[in-house]
């Protein structure tokens, strides 16, 4: 079952700080955060394992709640770059083969 | 690290005639590859799960007669759209799963563009 992304879309100044939600309604082994750009492959970003972990490189983090099924991705100081669709991938727990399910994209604008 | 290739990037093709696009892991073995189809403005959609060796298992809905996934190796997979038609055009994109143990990333090739008229 797709995992539902919220919110769809959100504009921000350079330096702004945002948030992107992903929820699922099932229980979950990991979920994937990417990036895409406007006709570009999907850009791995992390990925975060059941445990409840927290993961960040450089001004991106995210966080899983596997309790709430649910992971949010945290952009801090947002620059021009990090323009683009965020997807988050879900793989269900209970042997999925890796199989991920993805969610119909956050489309993140970044403005001067 | 971690590359996927796809080729070609693009191709256009007449309606009723097959197109072979192949996914490549170059700096990594992959027993696992994905292949996914994405329209316009939307999320992707899993295809089918491609194993080195064995037959690929397809998501519902998907027909595996139409189209035909190979895993030759352990850097190779391909997927070939057989009498295509203008509804098949999208951007196909494979992703592929490390063999190494304990690694869980997904790395996607920068997808094929195909357009059938």
């Amino acid at each position: 079952q797709q995992p539902v992304q919220s919110p769809q879309a959100v504009i921000l100044r350079e330096g702004e700080d945002a948030v992107i939600n992903c929820s699922s309604s099932k229980a979950l082994y990991s979920v994937h955060w990417y990036r895409q750009k406007h006709g570009e492959a999907p850009v791995f970003l992390m990925i975060l394992l059941k445990g409840g972990e927290q993961k960040g490189h450089e001004k991106i983090s995210a966080s899983f709640n596997e309790k709430k099924q649910q992971s949010s991705l945290y952009l801090t100081a947002s620059q021009l770059s990090y323009s683009g669709t965020y997807f988050c991938g879900t793989e269900g727990s209970g042997g999925s083969n890796y199989k991920l399910t993805f969610g119909k994209g956050t489309l993140l604008t970044v403005n001067p | 690290g971690a590359v996927v290739s796809q080729h070609p990037s693009w191709v256009i093709c007449k309606s009723g005639t097959s197109v072979k696009i192949e996914c490549r892991s170059l700096d990594f073995q992959a027993t696992t590859m994905f292949w996914y189809r994405q329209f316009p403005k939307q999320s992707l959609m899993l295809m089918a799960t491609s194993n080195e060796g064995s037959k690929a298992t397809y998501e519902q809905g998907v027909e595996k007669d139409k189209f035909l996934i190979n895993h030759a190796s352990l850097t190779l997979s391909t997927l070939t759209v057989t009498s295509a038609h203008p509804e098949d055009s999208s951007f196909y994109i494979c992703s592929a799963k490390t063999a190494r143990s304990g690694s869980y990333e997904q790395y996607f090739g920068p997808g094929t563009r195909l357009t059938v008229t």
